[in-house]
Protein backbone atom coordinates (compact mmCIF):
# COMPACT_ATOMS: atom_id res chain seq x y z
CA UNK A 1 0.00 0.00 0.00
CA UNK A 2 1.08 3.36 -1.06
CA UNK A 3 -0.81 5.66 1.76
CA UNK A 4 -3.17 7.03 -1.13
CA UNK A 5 -6.59 5.19 -2.39
CA UNK A 6 -8.94 6.03 -4.78
CA UNK A 7 -12.65 5.05 -4.82
CA UNK A 8 -14.40 3.61 -6.96
CA UNK A 9 -11.70 0.97 -8.11
CA UNK A 10 -14.12 0.58 -11.05
CA UNK A 11 -16.46 2.65 -12.07
CA UNK A 12 -19.18 2.51 -15.43
CA UNK A 13 -21.08 5.33 -16.21
CA UNK A 14 -23.91 6.31 -19.34
CA UNK A 15 -22.47 9.86 -21.35
CA UNK A 16 -25.54 11.18 -19.43
CA UNK A 17 -24.42 10.72 -15.87
CA UNK A 18 -22.31 12.51 -13.25
CA UNK A 19 -20.31 10.82 -11.45
CA UNK A 20 -17.02 11.81 -9.25
CA UNK A 21 -14.09 9.80 -7.95
CA UNK A 22 -12.55 10.13 -4.50
CA UNK A 23 -8.75 10.24 -3.60
CA UNK A 24 -7.36 10.42 -0.30
CA UNK A 25 -4.07 10.52 0.99
CA UNK A 26 -2.72 9.32 4.39
CA UNK A 27 1.02 10.71 4.08
CA UNK A 28 0.67 14.33 5.07
CA UNK A 29 1.40 15.51 1.46
CA UNK A 30 0.86 19.14 0.30
CA UNK A 31 0.62 18.20 -2.97
CA UNK A 32 -2.03 16.26 -5.22
CA UNK A 33 -2.64 14.94 -8.34
CA UNK A 34 -4.79 13.37 -11.60
CA UNK A 35 -3.46 11.65 -13.82
CA UNK A 36 -4.87 10.00 -17.08
CA UNK A 37 -3.82 6.30 -18.33
CA UNK A 38 -5.60 5.00 -21.82
CA UNK A 39 -3.92 2.25 -23.48
CA UNK A 40 -0.76 2.31 -24.98
CA UNK A 41 -0.16 5.89 -24.04
CA UNK A 42 1.79 7.61 -22.08
CA UNK A 43 0.83 8.94 -18.44
CA UNK A 44 -1.31 12.72 -18.69
CA UNK A 45 -1.44 15.07 -16.51
CA UNK A 46 -4.28 16.34 -15.76
CA UNK A 47 -4.33 18.71 -12.64
CA UNK A 48 -1.92 19.41 -10.09
CA UNK A 49 -3.23 21.16 -6.55
CA UNK A 50 -0.58 22.25 -3.86
CA UNK A 51 -1.59 23.64 -0.61
CA UNK A 52 -5.29 22.57 -1.79
CA UNK A 53 -4.98 25.53 -4.70
CA UNK A 54 -4.86 24.19 -8.53
CA UNK A 55 -1.83 25.17 -10.08
CA UNK A 56 -1.61 23.18 -13.31
CA UNK A 57 -4.58 22.12 -15.87
CA UNK A 58 -3.38 21.04 -18.53
CA UNK A 59 -6.11 22.26 -20.91
CA UNK A 60 -8.75 19.34 -19.98
CA UNK A 61 -12.05 19.40 -21.03
CA UNK A 62 -14.57 20.81 -19.01
CA UNK A 63 -16.55 17.83 -18.30
CA UNK A 64 -13.76 17.06 -16.14
CA UNK A 65 -14.19 19.18 -12.83
CA UNK A 66 -11.78 19.06 -9.98
CA UNK A 67 -11.69 20.03 -6.17
CA UNK A 68 -9.50 19.68 -3.42
CA UNK A 69 -11.66 20.44 -0.25
CA UNK A 70 -8.24 20.04 1.80
CA UNK A 71 -4.72 18.74 1.61
CA UNK A 72 -6.13 14.92 2.28
CA UNK A 73 -8.51 14.66 -0.43
CA UNK A 74 -8.96 15.39 -3.96
CA UNK A 75 -12.30 14.29 -6.28
CA UNK A 76 -12.63 14.54 -9.66
CA UNK A 77 -16.21 15.03 -10.65
CA UNK A 78 -17.39 13.65 -13.98
CA UNK A 79 -20.49 14.96 -16.45
CA UNK A 80 -21.37 14.10 -19.83
CA UNK A 81 -17.87 11.90 -20.56
CA UNK A 82 -17.57 10.58 -23.70
CA UNK A 83 -16.52 7.09 -24.34
CA UNK A 84 -12.81 7.94 -25.09
CA UNK A 85 -12.57 9.29 -21.47
CA UNK A 86 -12.59 5.71 -20.20
CA UNK A 87 -9.54 5.47 -19.22
CA UNK A 88 -7.61 4.39 -15.62
CA UNK A 89 -7.56 7.44 -13.42
CA UNK A 90 -5.06 7.88 -11.23
CA UNK A 91 -4.32 10.16 -8.20
CA UNK A 92 -0.80 10.85 -6.54
CA UNK A 93 0.66 12.55 -3.72
CA UNK A 94 3.69 14.11 -3.19
CA UNK A 95 5.83 16.56 -0.82
CA UNK A 96 9.07 16.61 -2.55
CA UNK A 97 9.52 15.15 -5.69
CA UNK A 98 8.98 11.53 -5.44
CA UNK A 99 5.42 11.07 -6.21
CA UNK A 100 2.92 8.20 -4.16
CA UNK A 101 0.31 7.20 -6.43
CA UNK A 102 -3.25 5.96 -5.77
CA UNK A 103 -4.27 2.00 -7.62
CA UNK A 104 -6.60 4.54 -9.89
CA UNK A 105 -10.43 3.99 -10.88
CA UNK A 106 -10.80 2.72 -14.42
CA UNK A 107 -13.88 4.39 -15.90
CA UNK A 108 -16.01 2.92 -18.41
CA UNK A 109 -18.27 5.58 -20.53
CA UNK A 110 -21.15 3.82 -22.50
CA UNK B 1 8.23 20.43 -27.11
CA UNK B 2 9.20 17.53 -24.36
CA UNK B 3 9.16 14.22 -24.94
CA UNK B 4 10.14 11.23 -23.13
CA UNK B 5 10.17 7.49 -25.06
CA UNK B 6 11.31 3.79 -24.65
CA UNK B 7 13.30 2.40 -27.28
CA UNK B 8 11.91 -1.23 -26.83
CA UNK B 9 7.98 -1.47 -25.69
CA UNK B 10 8.02 -4.95 -25.16
CA UNK B 11 11.02 -7.15 -23.38
CA UNK B 12 10.90 -10.80 -22.67
CA UNK B 13 13.87 -12.34 -20.53
CA UNK B 14 14.56 -15.90 -18.67
CA UNK B 15 14.55 -15.83 -15.10
CA UNK B 16 17.50 -15.11 -13.64
CA UNK B 17 19.17 -13.40 -16.58
CA UNK B 18 19.98 -9.47 -15.95
CA UNK B 19 17.28 -6.71 -17.89
CA UNK B 20 17.94 -3.89 -19.35
CA UNK B 21 15.31 -1.34 -19.96
CA UNK B 22 16.24 1.67 -21.77
CA UNK B 23 14.47 5.15 -21.97
CA UNK B 24 15.62 8.46 -23.78
CA UNK B 25 14.11 11.84 -23.13
CA UNK B 26 14.32 15.16 -25.01
CA UNK B 27 14.32 17.81 -22.48
CA UNK B 28 17.92 18.56 -21.30
CA UNK B 29 16.56 20.75 -18.10
CA UNK B 30 15.33 17.74 -16.88
CA UNK B 31 17.39 17.27 -13.01
CA UNK B 32 15.94 14.53 -11.52
CA UNK B 33 14.63 11.04 -13.04
CA UNK B 34 12.39 8.24 -11.79
CA UNK B 35 11.51 5.05 -13.12
CA UNK B 36 8.29 3.08 -11.56
CA UNK B 37 6.79 -0.13 -12.44
CA UNK B 38 3.25 -0.57 -12.81
CA UNK B 39 1.73 -4.28 -12.43
CA UNK B 40 -1.39 -5.32 -13.52
CA UNK B 41 -4.63 -3.54 -11.43
CA UNK B 42 -2.05 -1.52 -9.78
CA UNK B 43 -0.84 2.03 -9.65
CA UNK B 44 2.61 3.23 -10.68
CA UNK B 45 5.05 1.98 -7.84
CA UNK B 46 8.49 4.12 -7.04
CA UNK B 47 11.39 1.74 -7.67
CA UNK B 48 14.30 4.37 -8.13
CA UNK B 49 15.59 7.95 -8.71
CA UNK B 50 18.61 9.70 -10.25
CA UNK B 51 19.49 13.51 -10.19
CA UNK B 52 21.35 14.44 -13.43
CA UNK B 53 24.66 15.27 -11.30
CA UNK B 54 24.81 11.42 -11.20
CA UNK B 55 25.98 8.67 -13.67
CA UNK B 56 24.78 5.44 -11.81
CA UNK B 57 22.79 4.84 -9.00
CA UNK B 58 22.17 1.26 -7.13
CA UNK B 59 19.20 -0.63 -5.49
CA UNK B 60 18.31 -3.50 -4.31
CA UNK B 61 18.98 -5.46 -7.60
CA UNK B 62 18.48 -2.52 -9.89
CA UNK B 63 20.97 0.23 -11.33
CA UNK B 64 19.99 3.37 -13.01
CA UNK B 65 22.09 4.73 -15.48
CA UNK B 66 22.15 8.49 -17.01
CA UNK B 67 23.94 9.79 -19.87
CA UNK B 68 23.32 12.83 -20.07
CA UNK B 69 25.09 13.63 -23.00
CA UNK B 70 22.79 11.34 -25.07
CA UNK B 71 19.77 11.90 -23.11
CA UNK B 72 19.59 8.48 -22.43
CA UNK B 73 18.41 6.70 -19.10
CA UNK B 74 18.37 3.21 -18.23
CA UNK B 75 17.10 0.60 -15.64
CA UNK B 76 18.94 -2.74 -14.85
CA UNK B 77 17.59 -5.61 -12.97
CA UNK B 78 19.59 -8.15 -12.07
CA UNK B 79 18.74 -11.39 -11.68
CA UNK B 80 15.57 -10.99 -12.81
CA UNK B 81 12.41 -12.79 -11.09
CA UNK B 82 8.53 -13.52 -12.23
CA UNK B 83 7.50 -10.68 -9.51
CA UNK B 84 9.26 -8.20 -11.93
CA UNK B 85 6.76 -8.66 -14.63
CA UNK B 86 5.10 -5.61 -15.20
CA UNK B 87 5.33 -2.56 -17.11
CA UNK B 88 8.02 -0.24 -16.55
CA UNK B 89 7.92 3.61 -17.02
CA UNK B 90 10.44 6.27 -17.11
CA UNK B 91 9.30 9.90 -16.17
CA UNK B 92 11.96 13.17 -16.27
CA UNK B 93 11.15 16.23 -14.49
CA UNK B 94 12.64 19.96 -15.48
CA UNK B 95 11.04 21.51 -12.92
CA UNK B 96 7.79 20.84 -10.45
CA UNK B 97 5.87 18.07 -12.46
CA UNK B 98 6.83 15.16 -14.63
CA UNK B 99 6.84 13.79 -18.18
CA UNK B 100 6.21 10.06 -18.16
CA UNK B 101 7.41 7.72 -21.23
CA UNK B 102 5.02 5.37 -22.72
CA UNK B 103 6.21 2.50 -20.62
CA UNK B 104 7.77 -0.57 -21.33
CA UNK B 105 6.13 -4.21 -20.50
CA UNK B 106 8.53 -6.41 -18.80
CA UNK B 107 7.81 -10.17 -19.27
CA UNK B 108 9.49 -12.70 -17.39
CA UNK B 109 10.05 -16.44 -19.15
CA UNK B 110 10.35 -19.37 -16.90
Amino acid sequence: ETGVTQTPRHLVMGMTNKKSLKCEQHLGHNAMYWYKQSAKKPLELMFVYSLEERVENNSVPSRFSPECPNSSHLFLHLHTLQPEDSALYLCASSQGNEQFFGPGTRLTVL
Amino acid sequence: GESVGLHLPTLSVQEGDNSIINCAYSNSASDYFIWYKQESGKGPQFIIDIRSNMDKRQGQRVTVLLNKTVKHLSLQIAATQPGDSAVYFCAESPGQNFVFGPGTRLSVLP
